[in-house]
């Protein structure tokens, strides 16, 4: 499958807002609205942040916000919090019944 | 409570096989496509391979194809990754993870066991 391209890194202070991005070039990504978001603390399971490239699943804070232009889809975190420092997985569901992640983007409150 | 609880990792030579479980609570297999998602050591996630609901059909990554078999019992809520011919680069934390038919991904994940190849 077309790998999904991120940022390494992004940063921000408290109360800031960041973007991070991810870039694909299948049809699946470009022309459906597929693609979701995962939040990986250390240690941790990833948790489901956005499905369907804007929708919010139950209990996740109204702080997490997608979008998706052409072929790049974004997350954006309002009000950067000290918990919000986590790694960040762009996902699209792909061809054959199968899934593509982005390599992820580590998010680091300063 | 959704539970998705692995087991069956461990340390094993190059060219040897484990077989992995999955073991579900909250809710009942039947009504989903399963998954088993890895990530080796400090890096990113990857999809590895799927099932649907009724066990008709699997999906595979290249990476894993013809050495990983994926299965499941839904009797017992369980979901099964058998892996062949292990090689030093399918070292990972492999996890579980439930799809969502109408979210399109994967709403649930265990908390991964860990495989180790090395000699």
């Amino acid at each position: 499958q077309s790998a999904l391209t991120q940022p390494a890194s992004v940063s921000g202070s408290p109360g800031q807002s960041i973007t991070i991005s991810c870039t694909g070039t299948s049809n699946s990504f470009v022309n459906y609205n597929l693609v979701s978001w995962f939040q990986q603390h250390p240690d941790k399971a990833p948790r489901l942040i956005i499905y369907e490239v804007t929708q919010r699943p139950s209990g996740v804070s109204f702080r997490f916000s997608g979008s998706k232009s052409g072929n790049t889809a974004s997350l954006t975190i309002s009000g950067l919090q000290a918990e919000d420092e986590a790694d960040y997985y762009c996902c699209s569901y792909a061809d054959g019944s199968s899934y593509v992640f982005g390599a992820g983007t580590r998010v680091t409150v300063l | 409570e959704v539970q998705l609880v692995e087991s069956g990792g461990g340390l094993v030579q190059p060219g040897g096989s484990l077989r992995l479980s999955c073991v579900a609570s909250g809710f009942t297999i039947s009504n989903h496509n399963m998954n088993w998602v890895r990530q080796a050591p400090g890096k990113g996630l990857e999809w590895i391979s799927s099932i649907t609901a009724s066990g008709s059909a699997t999906y595979y990554a290249a990476s894993v194809k013809g050495r990983f078999t994926i299965a499941r019992d839904n009797a017992k809520n369980s979901l099964f990754l058998h892996l062949n011919s292990l090689r030093v680069e399918d070292t990972a934390l492999y996890y579980c993870a439930r799809e969502n038919v109408l979210m399109v991904t994967c709403d649930s994940w265990g908390q991964g066991t860990l495989v180790t190849v090395s000699s």
